[in-house]
């Protein structure tokens, strides 16, 4: 079946600190991935999202390149905010069919402090 | 923008008691979903529906029933509230077809079962 793996953290960075969060998948074919963000209280938001190989997702100052070499779609920010503080969902959707189904990993909390 | 919105924030209920949880969008998207979250446990899919009156079983789905009578709804059922059912539930909506695959959360359902 299709999985995602993200580092558990939690990670704690200064603001203006490089990021990265590594999201690893398993799924045949090329499926959709996906990075969310739950701010405390709220529900999620999509973040960024990358459809095929070698495709980056950006938004907010986050990318994610859609590695199908390495099955990995990690985050990065090169300065992070203290308005990043948040929880980020590694996701992926199968391709094709009418699974509609989105896999999402267990979310890594991030502090940032000022 | 999508909007999705939720009955209730939080909501208290004592075991036993039948609860509803109610989701709308107001996107006519044809596919909803009902989701849990769990600290260490990420999100996991209890049922989801595909058109109105249509629905399959997600990946936890005991203890949960699932009504859609109108494209906009989607309502959650705990028959018989369990303590093991306090959570948070999150509902989530998608349009058809696969070039849409984001899915568009609500702000979430914080249940208290005592």
């Amino acid at each position: 079946g299709n999985s995602v793996t993200q580092m558990e953290g939690p990670v704690t960075l200064s603001e203006e600190a490089f990021l990265t969060i590594n999201c690893t998948y398993t799924a045949t074919g090329y499926p959709s991935l996906f990075w969310y963000v739950q701010y405390p209280g709220e529900g999620l938001q999509l973040l960024l999202k990358a459809t095929k190989a070698d495709d980056k997702g950006s938004n907010k100052g986050f990318e994610a390149t859609y590695r199908k070499e390495t099955t990995s779609f990690h985050l990065e920010k090169g300065s992070v905010q203290v308005s990043d503080s948040a929880v980020y969902f590694c996701a992926l959707t199968p391709s094709g069919g009418s699974n509609y189904k989105l896999t999402f990993g267990k979310g890594t909390l991030l502090t940032v402090n000022p | 923008d999508v909007k999705v919105t939720q009955s209730s924030r939080y909501l208290v209920k004592r075991t036993g008691e039948k609860v509803f949880l109610e989701c709308v969008q107001d996107m006519d998207h044809e596919n909803m979903f009902w989701y849990r979250q769990d600290p260490g446990l990420g999100l996991r899919l209890i049922y989801f529906s595909y058109d109105v009156k249509m629905k399959e079983k997600g990946d936890i789905p005991e203890g949960y029933s699932v009504s859609r009578e109108k494209k906009e709804r989607f309502s959650l059922i705990l028959e018989s509230a369990s303590t093991n059912q306090t959570s948070m539930y999150l509902c989530a909506t998608r349009g058809g077809g696969a070039s849409q695959e984001t899915q568009y959360f609500g702000p979430g359902t914080r249940l208290l079962v005592l």
